[in-house]
């Protein structure tokens, strides 16, 4: 079992609706990220929070909104959405916000907008 | 964004074979290399973590190593099983935690 915990699983949503996608984890780790994976691809990065503070952000529109309310908590809210925005949502933890530490990965949120 | 290139894409292998597969980054700027495992309906999970030159890494029948002059590293396994068969993933990070995924290599393994 994974010990980064993300809900829903599966979230199917209008191009006006506005939704959160919720990730947590218990490790202490110190940095949280967002990943989004379509398929036959790579997972891409979306953003990085280290201490809680958002650290990177590569360049994602704003209909994405990250948020992180505690060490243990990170948020992506979604508004405004696009038919391309459907996707597999990945969030990550890792002890430490550097290169040595390796990502604990949750089980996604299987994202369709229509 | 780097090129992190991974092949080949994808492999079936006979159960008790050995395989392996590759990962390439660029060379320069070196930081770490990161090889992750991903089960179909499971979270991809982290194998090695690598980050000297000549590095050898082992868990169990999967070994990698790790060439960052010349930019790429292998991961082997030998007697492959069918609990083998996932996704194979490398990540190369650039500055702080910024890490690069590869395409992945799909291995299956045929009982």
């Amino acid at each position: 079992d994974t010990e980064v915990t993300q809900t829903p699983k599966h979230l199917v949503m209008g191009m006006t609706n506005k939704k959160s996608l919720k990730c947590e984890q218990h490790m202490g780790h110190r940095a949280m990220y967002w990943y989004k994976q379509k398929a036959k691809k790579p997972p891409e990065l979306m953003f990085v929070y280290s201490y809680e503070k958002l650290s990177i952000n590569e360049s994602v529109p704003s209909r994405f909104s990250p948020e992180c309310p505690n060490s243990s908590l990170l948020n992506l809210h979604l508004h405004a959405l696009q038919p391309e925005d459907s996707a597999l949502y990945l969030c990550a933890s890792s002890q430490d916000p550097g290169v040595g530490s390796p990502l604990h990965f949750g089980n996604g949120t299987r994202l369709t907008v229509t | 964004i780097l090129n992190v290139e991974q092949s080949p894409q994808s492999l079936h292998v006979q159960e008790g074979d050995s395989t392996n597969f590759t990962c390439s980054f660029p060379s320069s700027n070196f930081y770490a290399l990161h090889w992750y495992r991903w089960e179909t309906a499971k979270s991809p999970e982290a194998l090695f973590v690598m980050t000297l030159n000549g590095d050898e890494k082992k868990k169990g029948r999967i070994s990698a190593t790790l060439n960052t002059k010349e930019g790429y590293s292998y991961l082997y396994i030998k007697g492959s099983q069918p609990e083998d068969s996932a996704t194979y993933l490398c990540a190369f990070p650039n500055t702080g935690n910024q890490f690069y995924f590869g395409t992945g290599t799909s291995l299956t393994v045929i009982p």
